[in-house]
């Protein structure tokens, strides 16, 4: 139980394009879910956390703007990249949870090469 | 705010025993986590300490010290498969978001024969 899907897994786009990823929880209803970037050799960092149904909320420094995130679900978040850049190439890890102060779990991860 | 220190690097042999240290300053605390995660790939939760004191699953068992602000995860009977990246993190509840998790810089693992 407890599986989180992504996809895609990886994806390759030209600057200034924008890219879509998809977070779904496959056999509970996530009730939050979290977008995480992790650039190579460091840690995770929260970009935002989304409840269903509600706006999400950003941390500091993580463009709303930029970053979309859309929570229609209790089972499908998205994260849309606008006009992505070179230096938003990165591994994009969603994760999710069931209800208040239960476990994460981590989707496989999206990565993410801006040409 | 949140933050978590640990090793960036630790290296051992096949067969032997490690100890990565976690120390942490938080303004909310609720437990301690521990991930797994070899390139690449996505964390692999480990185990979670709320409490003061030892757990243990298997190889791997994780302590909590609350008063001192200080956990660990403890590796015995070391595998070429454990080389990997580990990462304490701590959860918290803000913004009625949850369970929130702030993680540490990660501890690179690297296995020798």
């Amino acid at each position: 139980g407890a599986v989180v899907s992504q996809h895609p897994s990886w994806v390759i786009c030209k600057s200034g394009t924008s890219v879509k990823i998809e977070c779904r929880s496959l056999d509970f209803q996530a009730t939050t879910m979290f977008w995480y970037r992790q650039f190579p050799k460091q840690s995770l960092m929260l970009m935002a956390t989304s409840n269903e149904g509600s706006k999400a909320t950003y941390e500091q420094g993580v463009e709303k703007d930029k970053f979309l995130i859309n929570h229609a679900s209790l089972t499908l978040s998205t994260l849309t990249v606008t006009s992505a850049h070179p230096e938003d190439s990165s591994f994009y890890i969603c994760s999710a949870s069931q209800r208040e102060a239960s476990e994460q779990f981590f989707g496989p991860g999206t990565r993410l090469t801006v040409l | 705010g949140q933050s978590l220190e640990q090793p960036s690097e630790v290296t051992a042999v096949e067969g032997a025993i490690v100890q990565i240290n976690c120390t942490y300053q938080t303004s909310g605390f609720y437990g301690l986590s521990w991930y797994q995660q070899h390139d690449g790939g996505a964390p692999t939760f480990l185990s979670y300490n709320a409490l003061d004191g030892l757990e243990e699953t298997g190889r791997f068992s994780s302590f909590l010290s609350r008063s001192d602000s200080y956990g660990y995860l403890l590796l015995q009977e070391l595998q070429m498969k454990d080389s990997a990246s580990y990462f304490c993190a701590v959860r918290d509840v803000q913004n009625n978001a949850g369970n929130m998790l702030t993680f540490g810089g990660g501890t690179r693992l690297m296995v020798k024969p």
